[in-house]
C-alpha cells in the first residue's frame, strides 16, 4: 500500500540554523499539507499547498518558513533560522483529488538546542 | 476559526470493554469528521471518517456518530483489544477550500488485559 514518507526521522538543529525537512507524498496525490506537534499539545495545521502554490497558511506559518515542491515526488517544509520554539513533530500529509481523506506520513522529530 | 475540544485525554478500560471518545466542534460549515489513530513513533492513520450528510458510521468493532446540531461527534470502540492501545485524535474541516483539519487534544486509551 502506497504510504508518504519523511526524512530524517530526526534532526537536532542549533538555534538560527536552516533545516530541510522532506516528505514524499503518495504519486497520485495533489494536494499536500505540513502539520506540526509540539510534544502534549495538540496537531496544529501549517499550510497546504496545491497545484504549485500555497493554498492556506496558518498564523503559525511566518515568514522564516517556507514550502517547495522541486521535482514530481519531493514536497519540503524550510525553516530559516530555527528557534526554540520550532522543536515539535512535523507531519507531511497528502490527499488526491477525489477523497476527502489525508494520508500522514510518520514525522520529523526536530530539536533546537 | 474552528476549535475542537475532545475527551477525556486519558482513558483506561478493560480488555473487552467498551471505549467512547467524545468532541466537540466550534463551526457549523465543518461537514468532514475524521478519527486518527496514532501509535508510539508513527504517524496519525486514518481509521473511520464522517460526512455531515450521515449520522453514524461502523466499521466491525469502530463506530463514529455525529449530531450536527449540537456539533458533536463520538467514537465507539467495542470489544477491545491490547491492540486498540494508542493515542487517538478526532479532526474536523470544511471541505470547501483547502481542507485544513483541526484537531483534537487526542486521548491516550490504554486497554488493560
Amino acid at each position: 500500500e502506497p504510504e508518504v514518507t519523511q526524512t530524517p526521522s530526526h534532526q537536532v538543529t542549533q538555534m538560527g540554523q536552516e533545516v530541510i525537512l522532506r516528505c514524499v507524498p503518495i504519486s497520485n496525490h495533489l494536494y499536500f499539507y505540513w502539520y506540526r506537534q509540539i510534544l502534549g499539545q495538540k496537531v496544529e495545521f501549517l499550510v497546504s499547498f496545491y497545484n504549485n502554490e500555497i493554498s492556506e497558511k496558518s498564523e503559525i506559518f511566518d515568514d522564516q518558513f517556507s514550502v517547495e515542491r522541486p521535482d514530481g515526488s519531493n514536497f519540503t517544509l524550510k525553516i530559516r533560522s530555527t528557534k526554540l520554539e520550532d522543536s515539535a513533530m512535523y507531519f507531511c500529509a497528502s490527499r488526491p483529488n477525489s477523497q476527502e481523506t489525508q494520508y500522514f506520513g510518520p514525522g520529523t522529530r526536530l530539536l533546537v538546542l | 476559526g474552528e476549535n475542537v475540544e475532545q475527551h477525556p485525554s486519558t482513558l483506561s478500560v478493560q480488555e473487552g470493554d467498551s471505549a467512547v471518545i467524545k468532541c466537540t466542534y466550534s463551526d457549523s460549515a465543518s461537514n468532514y469528521f475524521p478519527w486518527y489513530k496514532q501509535e508510539l513513533g508513527k504517524g496519525p492513520q486514518l481509521i473511520i471518517d464522517i460526512r455531515s450528510n450521515v449520522g453514524e458510521k461502523k466499521d466491525q468493532r469502530i463506530a463514529v456518530t455525529l449530531n450536527k446540531t449540537a456539533k458533536h461527534f463520538s467514537l465507539h470502540i467495542t470489544e477491545t483489544q491490547p491492540e486498540d492501545s494508542a493515542v487517538y485524535f478526532c479532526a474536523a474541516t470544511d471541505t470547501q477550500g483547502a481542507q485544513k483539519l483541526v484537531f483534537g487534544q487526542g486521548t491516550r486509551l490504554t486497554i488493560n488485559p
